[in-house]
């Protein structure tokens, strides 16, 4: 299993641009979840899709977030336009819900951003 | 969503057992206990998950009281390699069709030679 995929790992980019973030999560995984880490937030959830439908979208920090999942093996998070406080790393994950026996979400590599 | 408590910080020496403690007062009965490991520049990783009693893997130990107001993840003979931060979550990841995991602040842990 090739595990979730991310790209780009790293991005520098410059305040006003747009940025977007790619995502391929495990194959014949239902769920879908963007995760932000920064030193002094921590690790936040942003969104989650099940079945390809975003579910919550209560972590996005504001209207220059968007996120999409047009199909079971691919999401994109952008940003637009970018600011310095973007600045973070990335995390895209999926799972697959196994019944009653609980799951387990895979994390990607994640996407290093900085926004200058 | 339960929330959960663990401490900052724990130092150890290798080849110690590591008990890190997680509070999770407000647990619900749907709920399942969840840990991850996280090293620097890479992506959190799942360690172990249970219901109640105890759960043992390869890597480590998760002790459930009958209450399940807590939890203990247990790592057995440390290395330095197991310096990392260690997070624990609650949430319903059966039934519901839907799940949401949180993360809290994790307890960073670190193994001196």
């Amino acid at each position: 299993d090739a595990g979730v995929i991310q790209s780009p790992r790293h991005e520098v980019t410059e305040m006003g641009q747009e940025v977007t973030l790619r995502c391929k999560p495990i194959s014949g995984h239902n769920s879908l979840f963007w995760y932000r880490q920064t030193m002094m937030r921590g690790l936040e959830l942003l969104i989650y899709f099940n079945n390809n439908v975003p579910i919550d979208d209560s972590g996005m920090p504001e209207d220059r977030f968007s996120a999409k999942m047009p199909n079971a093996s691919f999401s994109t998070l952008k940003i637009q336009p970018s600011e310095p406080r973007d600045s973070a790393v990335y995390f895209c994950a999926s799972s697959f819900r196994q019944g009653i026996t609980g799951n387990t979400i895979y994390f990607g590599e994640g996407s290093w951003l900085t926004v200058v | 969503l339960a929330k959960t408590t663990q401490p900052i910080s724990m130092d150890s020496y290798e080849g110690q057992e590591v008990n890190i403690t997680c509070s999770h007062n407000n647990i619900a009965t749907n709920d399942y206990i969840t840990w991850y490991q996280q090293f620097p520049s890479q992506g959190p990783r799942f360690i172990i998950q249970g219901y109640k009693t105890k759960v043992t893997n390869e890597v480590a130990s998760l002790f459930i009281p009958a209450d399940r107001k807590s939890s203990t993840l247990s790592l057995p003979r440390v290395s330095l390699s197991d310096t990392a931060v260690y997070y624990c979550l609650v949430g319903d990841l059966g039934n519901t069709g839907f799940q949401k995991l949180v993360f809290g602040t994790g307890t960073r842990l670190l193994v001196s030679p």
